[in-house]
């Protein structure tokens, strides 16, 4: 089925770094791909939508400057987490799908900023 | 708006028995799509069962099948035979069938199943 990666897995760094996140669709070509966020215990909370070759489509309240989106290929698209604070710690994942297939998603990264 | 509710905050159910997750939805659209995830602790998202809004039957898929009820914008996940390996967080989504394709995901249910 489906393959997406996800990288890294987890990571922690101090405060003020910015991390850069990486999905990508191993065996198929993704137009879309979503970006999630999920604190414990709770759902997972869309960010933006990924668009190849276009500018993403954030979800009302999230900053686009602090969480830089770049869908530079049918197979990649990244999460940077610019200036990063401990309030940013949380788990992040993406999904990616095609047309009305369900999405799959990576399995997710641990963010904590020390 | 759309709207996924899943009310049960957490299950129990005994292993080998069969389980009812609830998951209702709200939408104004004809067209939709509903989906439900598994979460294990490892936090991988564990695609499980779909179902169109169109779709005649009730989708089925192994030990999973989804009680798909229109009329009261239902769709709820039954696990059959429940093993040890299905304790999890479980997600009810739904999908918007034009335009972005985004889902919208319900709070969740966590489910334990006791040996």
């Amino acid at each position: 089925g489906a393959v997406v990666s996800q990288h890294p897995s987890w990571v922690i760094c101090k405060s003020g770094t910015s991390v850069k996140i990486e999905c990508r669709s191993l065996d198929f070509q993704a137009t879309t791909m979503f970006w999630y966020r999920q604190f414990p215990k709770q759902s997972l909370m869309l960010m933006a939508t990924s668009n190849e070759g276009s500018k993403a489509t954030y979800e009302q309240g999230v900053e686009k400057d602090k969480f830089l989106i770049n869908h530079a290929s049918l197979t990649l698209s990244t999460l940077t987490v610019t200036s990063a604070h401990p309030e940013d710690s949380s788990f992040y994942i993406c999904s990616a799908g095609t047309g009305s297939q369900p999405q799959h998603f990576g399995d997710g990264t641990r963010l904590s900023i020390l | 708006a759309q709207k996924i509710t899943q009310t049960q905050p957490g299950m129990f159910v005994q292993e080998k028995e069969a389980v009812t997750l609830d998951c209702t939805y709200d939408t104004s659209d004809p067209s939709y799509g509903l989906f439900w995830y598994k979460q294990p602790s490892s936090g991988e998202m564990i695609f499980l069962i779909y179902q169109g809004s169109y779709d005649q039957q009730n989708a089925t898929e192994g030990r999973y099948s989804l009680n798909f009820q229109k009329a009261r914008k239902s769709a709820n996940l039954v696990i059959s035979a429940s093993q040890l390996g299905d304790s999890a967080m479980y997600f009810c989504a739904m999908r918007e069938t034009s335009g972005t394709y985004k889902y919208i995901f319900g709070t969740g249910t966590r489910l334990k199943v006791l040996a």
